[in-house]
């Protein structure tokens, strides 16, 4: 089945930074969803990205399906985006889920 | 809010014992999917149903059993519960079978077996 790998596996960030998540496939995905689950473990949709460029506030992110990679781009970062995200992907399997990025934003 | 609730929040039992958990998915989703997340597993897909119908079987332990009903509510049975299986168990929920679109997901049931 298809693997997905994430990085970093740990990330801390000064309030106001900016951060580059990475997510790579080892097949073609179809289908390709960023999550934040927060501290008190709700999984919250970020993105559905099977290609191209979205954004949404603070937030974007960047599929390129040819090279079966994603990027979630997260700018002027707060305490709230304080987390683990999570990216997950599927081709003719279901959703296979990274081990995620584990973010900690400090004031 | 995803549109997906989950019942019970918390479940806290003891081994041996059995639990069912239940899912309603967002209004029009006919797919419901039940994931696991485990501190050794992580996120991990257990089945999923379509309109009624079994659809994919992922890591699902034959202790364990699904269903989805006419209202497309679906249930989760855990049974011979074991300290291992104690989880954070998520239902979520698509439009059509799975192939495209997103998956929601509910806040989840976090189960404790003592």
């Amino acid at each position: 089945g298809i693997q997905v790998e994430q990085s970093p596996p740990d990330l801390i960030l000064q309030e106001g930074a900016n951060s580059t998540l990475r997510c790579n496939f080892s097949d073609s995905v179809n289908n390709l969803q960023w999550f934040h689950q927060n501290p008190w473990g709700q999984l919250i949709n970020l993105f559905y990205i099977p290609s191209g460029t979205k954004q949404n506030g603070r937030l974007s992110a960047t599929t390129v399906a040819t090279e079966r990679y994603s990027l979630l781009y997260i700018s002027s970062s707060q305490t709230t985006d304080s987390g683990v995200y999570f990216c997950a992907g599927r081709g003719n399997t279901p959703l296979v889920f990274g081990k995620g990025t584990r973010l900690s934003v400090i004031a | 809010d995803s549109g997906v609730t989950q019942t019970p929040k918390h479940l806290i039992t003891a081994t041996g014992q059995r639990v069912t958990l239940r899912c309603s998915p967002r209004s029009g989703d006919l797919s419901v999917y039940w994931y696991q997340q485990s501190l050794d597993q992580g996120l991990q897909f257990l089945i999923q149903y379509y309109n009624g119908e079994e659809r994919a079987k992922g890591n699902i332990l034959e202790r364990f059993s699904a269903q989805q009903f006419p209202d497309l509510h679906s249930e989760l049975n855990l049974s011979s519960l074991e300290l291992g299986d104690s989880a954070l168990y998520f239902c979520a929920s698509s439009a059509g079978q799975g192939g495209t679109g997103a998956q929601y997901f509910g806040p989840g049931t976090r189960l404790t077996v003592l």
